[in-house]
């Protein structure tokens, strides 16, 4: 089965850190681009970061460029987020979302898991 | 960055019905040399993650039914659910992917009537 499945995540208090993981299965992951896209609570949707596909090129939101870093490991088919200096801002859940191909919409969404940023 | 506004915020329709949904880009995001529109449509159901419906502004993803039918060109933009069924209660993003970063707009609510 195609799918992408998110896991980390967990209640911070505001400067800790945080990790997530995403595993991809069912296609060729190394051939696909990757996102994080996430979703304040009731709120609307806000890209997070990217990565190329052998990990080399990267992109991030302006809200989170020096505090969270997206990195992917290949050979275990799977996507990273960490994130450090977190505000109650960046409450929401995660999704890890697959690129399609070329163009930037994206194509295939794992469920998500929340980040709660609170004292 | 290229600022997406829909409207509704939300609209409640019969079943059978249509549902309209709009969606404004700030800048046009039709690219002259491609010959296409930088635009896609998610639908997000409740507790669910979103699902991409429509790309290129009006190109349905396999198995997307016909009953959604994207349109519009440049800055202007259109989602029309004809035949309103009851599983399509969600709320629908428009996306634009012209330009880094791509930007969505804020949702437009669907319910039934």
């Amino acid at each position: 089965e195609v799918q992408l499945v998110e896991s980390g995540g967990g209640s911070v208090q505001p400067g800790g850190s945080l990790s997530l993981s995403c595993d991809a299965s069912g296609f060729d992951f190394s051939n696909y681009e990757m996102n994080w896209v996430r979703q304040a609570p009731g709120k609307g949707l806000e890209w997070v970061a990217h990565i190329g596909f052998s990990g080399t090129t990267k992109y991030y939101g302006d809200s989170v460029e020096g505090r969270f870093t997206i990195s992917r490991d290949n050979t275990k088919n799977s996507v990273y987020l960490q994130m450090n200096s977190l505000r109650a801002d960046d409450t929401a859940v995660y999704f890890c979302a697959r690129k399609g191909g070329t163009y930037w919409y994206f194509d295939l969404w794992g469920r998500g898991n929340l980040v709660s940023v609170s004292s | 960055d290229i600022v997406m506004t829909q409207s509704p915020d939300s609209l409640a329709v019969s079943l059978g019905e249509r549902a309209t949904i709009n969606c404004k880009s700030s800048q046009n995001i039709f690219y002259s040399s491609t010959n296409k529109n930088y635009l896609a449509w998610y639908q997000q159901k409740p507790g669910q993650p979103p699902t991409l419906l429509i790309n290129w502004a009006s190109t349905r993803e396999s198995g997307v039914p016909d009953r959604f039918r994207g349109s519009g060109s440049g800055t202007d933009f259109t989602l029309t659910i004809s035949g309103l069924q009851a599983e399509d209660v969600a709320v629908y993003y428009c996306q634009q992917y012209y330009s880094v970063p791509n930007t969505f707009g804020q949702g437009t609510k669907l319910e039934i009537k």
